[in-house]
C-alpha cells in the first residue's frame, strides 16, 4: 500500500473558524491532490500540486487554500469554514501524469461544519 | 455534465452471482482506473487499463476504447465484495463516476 496518510481522520468544527488538513506521503511521489466526495457527485478537485510550492485550483476551489513547503506534506485550509464544506476530504498521491500512472489515495477526512 | 456515467447506480446480489458494473465516458483518455470503497474506508486501486482486459483473481475488467465503455465483472461474488466500486477515466484531468453501491447477500 503507498504511504499516505491524513490527518485528522475526523474533525467537527464551528462556522467561522480555520481548519487545517493534512496529507502526508512517504513515496517521494511528485503530484499530490485534494478531493472532496459528496453524495451523488463524483470526487471533485480541489486544489493540485506538481511539485513543491508549485499548486493550482481545481474545479471546487473557492473557500479552500493549499500549501506545499516539503514534498511529503500537502495541506489544505479552510480559512473560514461553512456548512457547505462538510464532506470527507481525500488526498491522492500519483507518481506522475504520465498516462498510466496510478492514483493511490488516503483514507479520508470526514469533516462537520456546526 | 458528467463526463463519467456509471450504472447501475445500486445493485444487490446473491453471494456466488456474476455481476457486471458499466462505465461510459465522453472525454479523450489515457486510461481508466477501476476503485473500490468499503464503507467507512479508503479508495483501493483495483485496476487501471488502457485497452483490452485484465484480471485479478475474480475481477475482470475490460474496455473498449472505441465505445467508450468499459467494464468490471466480479465472479462467484462474496459478501465481502460489498463496496461501492468508482470508475475513473485519465483525460486532461481525473474524472470520476459516482460510483455502483454494490451489496452481495449470503
Amino acid at each position: 500500500d503507498a504511504g499516505i496518510t491524513q490527518s485528522p481522520r475526523h474533525k467537527v468544527t464551528e462556522t467561522g473558524t480555520p481548519v487545517t488538513l493534512r496529507c502526508h506521503q512517504t513515496e517521494n511521489h511528485r503530484y499530490m491532490y485534494w478531493y472532496r466526495q459528496d453524495p451523488g457527485h463524483g470526487l471533485r478537485l480541489i486544489h493540485y500540486s506538481y511539485g513543491v510550492k508549485d499548486t493550482d485550483k481545481g474545479e471546487v476551489s473557492d473557500g479552500y487554500s493549499v500549501s506545499r513547503s516539503k514534498t511529503e506534506d500537502f495541506l489544505l485550509t479552510l480559512e473560514s469554514a461553512t456548512s457547505s464544506q462538510t464532506s470527507v476530504y481525500f488526498c491522492a498521491i500519483s507518481a506522475g501524469q504520465a498516462n498510466l500512472r496510478p492514483l493511490h489515495f488516503g483514507n479520508g477526512t470526514r469533516l462537520t461544519v456546526t | 455534465k458528467n463526463e463519467v456515467e456509471q450504472s447501475p447506480q445500486n445493485l444487490t446480489a446473491q453471494e456466488g452471482e456474476f455481476i457486471t458494473i458499466n462505465c461510459s465516458y465522453s472525454v479523450g483518455i489515457s486510461a481508466l482506473h477501476w476503485l473500490q470503497q468499503h464503507p467507512g474506508g479508503g479508495i483501493v486501486s483495483l485496476f487501471m487499463l488502457s485497452s483490452g482486459k485484465k484480471k485479478h483473481g475474480r475481477l475482470i475488467a475490460t474496455i473498449n476504447i472505441q465505445e467508450k465503455h468499459s467494464s468490471l465483472h466480479i465472479t462467484a461474488s462474496h459478501p465481502r465484495d460489498s463496496a461501492v466500486y468508482i470508475c475513473a477515466v485519465r483525460g486532461n484531468q481525473f474524472y470520476f463516476g459516482t460510483g455502483t453501491s454494490l451489496t452481495v447477500i449470503p
